[in-house]
Order: structure tokens, then C-alpha cells, then sequence
């Protein structure tokens, strides 16, 4: 693994079923990010996690929920899918929090959900 | 509230400058950065400001105003590979980025 990965690359699923979106990173990274991106809109922060152990909410965390059992791994999961969480996801990650905090995105996963 | 100003869309010539400007209003200021993201790919990272100035890299330079609230992404020498849309965001207090909405860039022959 080089970076960030996600999984599934794309989904269609139906209305009220449980998601959960996988994002591992090999950077030994201290925190990682849920974004959602909507046409029209900025990246949206749903739910960050600075060091593993610890979580906190972002700008749209309801109908989302995220662990962080260890440093690669930070798995989103919908707890009962609704068409308006039809986006785009994407994972990130930077090396700590701090003024300089480049973050390195994976490549995305699309849900649609009808 | 949070607000990050971008145009939505600028058109320009192969070989030519453009320049993306950037209007913000956030609770805090930690630095400034720019993404390029095309089309159906991840962003990636191209430029952090955070003191007033300018930033040059290669054919990519990005300029601050704190001041201001403001900020500009410049391109010169364009290329057909430039063609993407730039995202500008600000770490605010809570260092947590602020986007705004991208500006897509199409690049004519």
C-alpha cells in the first residue's frame, strides 16, 4: 500500500441500509478526515480523528459515525443510509495537527443512494 | 460565519497566465493552501501560505494578504494538463480547513 486507500471505489445503496467505508493509511499518520464533496460545494468535514483513540464531530457529522482503533485504519459507517448522503467521500490524512498540516487524500469513494 | 469566495469557473489560452482569486472569512486564521483536483481524482496539495507574500513554485506562485482576507493562486506558461478545478481553504483556529468551492479551470488550445 503507497498512501491512502479507500474501499468500495463506488456503491449504489438502498435507502435505510448500513454502509460502513474503509480508509487505511500507510504514513503512519497521526490524524485523518471524512469529507464529503457535493457539486457546487467545498469539501465538507464530517468527523476527524488527531491521534488514534480520539474522534471529534465536523461540520456534518449527523447520520455518520467513525472509530479509530488503530493509526492506519478510520472506517465510516452510515448508520441508515438517506438519498441526501448521495456524495462523493473522501479520506484524508496529515501528520499531526498543527499549522502546517498538508493533508494526502485517497482516491474516493462514490455512494449513491436511492 | 465561515466563508471561502471562489469564482466558479475561468476560462484560459494554452501558453498563457491565469490568475484564481481566493476571498475569506474565517473564525481564525492558521494558513492558507491550494489543491488542484481533476477531474474524478483526489486533490492534491499545491501551495500553503501563511505569512503575507508571495509563494513561488515553479510555474504555480500563490499570494496572501491577511489584511485583506485574500489570496491568489497564479499559473504561468499554461498547459492542457492544467485543466482541473484549484480549491483554495483556511485552517482556522481550531486548525480544522475551511474549502470553498473550487474554481474549475478550462484550459483552450
Amino acid at each position: 500500500i503507497a498512501g491512502i486507500t479507500q474501499a468500495p471505489t463506488s456503491q449504489i445503496l438502498a435507502a435505510g441500509r448500513r454502509m460502513t467505508l474503509r480508509c487505511t493509511q500507510d504514513m503512519r499518520h497521526n490524524a485523518m478526515y471524512w469529507y464529503r464533496q457535493d457539486l457546487g460545494l467545498g469539501l465538507r468535514l464530517i468527523h476527524y480523528s488527531n491521534t488514534a483513540g480520539t474522534t471529534g464531530k465536523g461540520e456534518v457529522p449527523d447520520g455518520y459515525s467513525v472509530s479509530r482503533a488503530n493509526t492506519d485504519d478510520f472506517p465510516l459507517t452510515l448508520a441508515s443510509a438517506v438519498p441526501s448522503q448521495t456524495s462523493v467521500y473522501f479520506c484524508a490524512s496529515s501528520d499531526r495537527v498543527g499549522s502546517y498540516n498538508e493533508q494526502f487524500f485517497g482516491p474516493g469513494t462514490r455512494l449513491t443512494v436511492l | 460565519g465561515q466563508n471561502i469566495d471562489q469564482p466558479t469557473e475561468m476560462t484560459a489560452t494554452e501558453g498563457a497566465i491565469v490568475q484564481i482569486n481566493c476571498t475569506y472569512q474565517t473564525s481564525g486564521f492558521n494558513g492558507l493552501f491550494w489543491y488542484q483536483q481533476h477531474a474524478g481524482e483526489a486533490p492534491t496539495f499545491l501551495s500553503y501560505n501563511v505569512l503575507d507574500g508571495l509563494e513561488e513554485k515553479g510555474r504555480f506562485s500563490s499570494f496572501l494578504s491577511r489584511s485583506k482576507g485574500y489570496s491568489y493562486l497564479l499559473l504561468k506558461e499554461l498547459q492542457m494538463k492544467d485543466s482541473a478545478s484549484y480549491l483554495c481553504a483556511v485552517m482556522d483556529s481550531n486548525y480544522q480547513l475551511i474549502w470553498g468551492a473550487g474554481t474549475k479551470l478550462i484550459i483552450k488550445p
